[in-house]
């Protein structure tokens, strides 16, 4: 157990729609990151917040959004949903601002299923 | 722009023997990190191992170590002692400022 929680684990919904995916990072990490895998694109890197500022934006569409809490916690936004979103999402936290240092731990992900 | 890869889609290993899993980087960053992440069928990513581009040894944590090799820009992960519960997916990671860069993984099968 990497001390990273994710919820909920698994996600069904319709085209079109939206979620919220959310995060609780390990005790006293203050990043947390969100990360997507898929089949045709591997895993990639979407967002990072580091104690509440946004750090770090890679691959994330418009359509998603991210925030993160004062108590550290964070939310994955994804709107208008299309079928190719479907795909494991995971959050994962580290303890500073995210150096080639810093190492990640990983939620156990939320495997969302758009039909 | 930074890349990993990983040459091994699959690979079997008896059990009790070793592995070596291959992983590439091209990257003209002086500072950088490479991971390693355990993915078995049940989804979680599980962090192993870690080598810094400064660290002057191999890494190693109980069975798991990593053969690093600057010059090649390699970090190879070395699992020793096989087990069943070794068969997973593996990834190497490119540790970059604020992210990290995923190779395509390699299926470890290990057969009793």
């Amino acid at each position: 157990d990497s001390g990273v929680t994710q919820t909920p684990k698994h996600l069904i919904t319709a085209t079109g729609q939206r979620v919220t995916l959310r995060c609780s990072p390990r005790s006293g990490d203050l990043s947390v990151y969100w990360y997507q895998q898929s089949l045709d694109q591997g895993l990639q890197f979407l967002i990072q917040y580091y104690n509440g500022e946004e750090r770090a934006k890679g691959n994330i569409l418009e359509r998603f959004s991210a925030q993160q809490f004062p108590d550290l916690h964070s939310e994955l936004n994804l709107s208008s949903l299309e079928l190719g979103d479907s795909a494991l999402y995971f959050c994962a936290s580290s303890a500073s601002v995210g150096g080639w240092t810093d190492t990640q731990y990983f939620g156990p992900g939320t495997r969302l299923t758009v039909l | 722009a930074q890349k990993i890869t990983q040459t091994q889609p699959g690979m079997f290993v008896q059990e009790k023997e070793a592995v070596t899993l291959d992983c590439t980087y091209d990257t003209s960053d002086p500072s950088y990190g490479l991971f390693w992440y355990k993915q078995p069928s049940s989804g979680e990513m599980i962090f192993l191992i870690y080598q810094g581009s400064y660290d002057q040894q191999n890494a190693t944590e109980g069975r798991y170590s990593l053969n690093f090799q600057k010059a090649r820009k390699s970090a190879n992960l070395v699992i020793s002692a096989s087990q069943l519960g070794d068969s997973a997916m593996y990834f190497c990671a490119y540790g970059a400022t604020n992210k990290l860069i995923f190779g395509t993984g390699t299926l470890l099968a290990v057969q009793p």
